[in-house]
């Protein structure tokens, strides 16, 4: 079974764009959470999509969004980009919502210049 | 909001010897996750423990979850280099769905 894919992996950007970042859970996962990792804050929760709907959002500003597609594939875009917005953005999938075991995703590594 | 206190940031260890990293929170945990992040890679789940005073054994690592629940351990015994990582604590809420809370980690090192 193919584990969770992430893409692109690497991305540079300057302040002020936007960017997408893409996520496929693994076969059958529902459930697709999103994650910032920072030296600083560490692992912080940004959302979670099942059945196409945000269920739960983590205390990011309004620029931070995303969505969830009927085959469970999410994205996240990130608008307006600032420096602080570098980070490692990782999504897990799980079957269900609140199912014990969430799969990561090798992560996508994001500059911003 | 719910924070979830992790110690030690670092660790290094001579290869052989015991590494334990702890987990605390004010609150009650619903229930703990731990994982494992390699250097360069993303977190591994490695267990959950969900009854109050509960010990789980996966070879070298032994966790554990307080007797309140406020508090968990991930003890390794006699260390070896592929340990090395950084080792989380997440507390899964499942009034909140997939909402991972995680602690800062605990970064170990090995010397061989």
């Amino acid at each position: 079974k193919a584990g969770v894919t992430q893409t692109p992996r690497y991305l540079i950007k300057t302040r002020g764009q936007q960017v997408t970042l893409s996520c496929s859970p693994i076969s059958g996962h529902r459930s697709v959470s999103w994650y910032q990792q920072t030296p600083g804050q560490g692992l912080q929760f940004l959302f979670e999509y099942f059945s196409e709907t945000q269920r739960n959002k983590g205390n990011f500003p309004g620029r931070f969004s995303g969505r969830q597609f009927s085959n469970s594939r999410s994205e996240m875009n990130v608008s307006t980009l600032e420096l602080g917005d570098s980070a490692l953005y990782l999504c897990a999938s799980s079957r269900d919502r609140g199912q014990e075991t969430q799969y990561f995703g090798p992560g996508t590594r994001l500059l911003v210049l | 909001g719910q924070q979830v206190m992790q110690i030690p940031q670092y660790q290094h260890v001579q290869e052989g010897e015991d590494f334990t990293t702890y987990c605390n929170s004010s609150t009650t945990l619903s229930n703990i996750q731990w994982y494992k992040q390699r250097p360069g890679g993303h977190p591994v789940f490695l267990i959950q423990l969900v009854k109050s005073g509960e010990v789980k054994k996966q070879k070298r690592l032994t966790f554990q979850f307080g007797e309140a629940k406020k508090n968990s351990s991930l003890h390794i015994t006699a260390t070896q280099t592929t340990d090395v990582g950084t080792y989380f604590c997440a507390d899964l809420d499942y009034n909140q769905g997939g909402k991972l809370i995680f602690g800062q980690g605990t970064e170990l090192s090995v010397k061989p």
